[in-house]
């Protein structure tokens, strides 16, 4: 258990359809990260928030967002889903802004139908 | 941008028998380098990590890892595996040049992933 947590662990919804996922970081920890694991994509990096601002961007297409919460929690928004967005949702968490060693949430399957 | 290599997409070994799963990067400068060990449904757990140093990393289960710069690679293995290593295990680089530069961690950079499979 790396202590990080996120719900739900599994989502089924529609195309056209909004959700958001949960993450709560390890204790102590106020970077968060959030990947998107597909077949055809692998694990890829979304985006990183530290101590409630944007930090860095990856590969996170215009109709998902994110924040972080003053409690340090996040959440990732994923709007006007289509069949491709079904992926595995990993958040992440670390120290500080320039910590690699980041620790990964059991992740929420999110099926898009 | 660094990119990351795993060129094994599955690998069988016999239970007991030794293990190297392969990994080379693409990096300018001397990258920040991971494992990650995925069982099925679970999350990612971290095995090592290479930041500076000593270019022998050991890690958890009894794993270990051995940076090579002139080879650009960063080779994990086992001496003796378990039933319990099957797994999906996950080469990752860090890139510290957007640390230096201030632009933060920046997210890491995965392979595809090496399937291992463990023989009775």
């Amino acid at each position: 258990d790396s202590g990080v947590t996120q719900t739900p662990k599994h989502l089924i919804t529609a195309t056209g359809q909004r959700v958001t996922l949960r993450c709560s970081p390890r204790s102590g920890d106020l970077s968060v990260y959030w990947y998107q694991q597909s077949l055809d994509q692998g694990l890829q990096f979304l985006i990183q928030y530290y101590n409630g601002e944007e930090r860095a961007k990856g590969n996170i297409l215009e109709r998902f967002s994110a924040q972080q919460f003053p409690d340090l929690h996040s959440e990732l928004n994923l709007s006007s889903l289509e069949l491709g967005d079904s992926a595995l949702y990993f958040c992440a968490s670390s120290v500080g802004p320039e910590s690699y060693e980041q620790y990964f949430g059991p992740g929420t399957r999110l099926t898009v139908t | 941008a660094q990119s990351v290599t795993q060129p094994d997409i599955h690998i069988t070994v016999s239970e007991g028998a030794s293990l190297e799963l392969r990994c080379n990067y693409s990096y300018g400068a001397t990258p920040y380098l991971f494992w990650y060990v995925q069982s099925p449904g679970q999350g990612l757990q971290l095995l090592l990590k290479y930041f500076s140093g000593d270019t022998l990393v050991q890690g958890i289960k009894g794993f270990e890892a051995e940076f090579k710069r002139s080879q650009s690679s960063f080779n994990l293995r086992k001496p003796s595996v378990h039933w319990s290593d099957a797994a999906e295990y996950f080469c990752a680089v860090g890139a510290p040049e957007s640390r230096i530069s201030g632009g933060g961690a920046d997210g890491l950079t995965f392979g595809k992933g090496t399937h291992l499979i463990i023989q009775p």
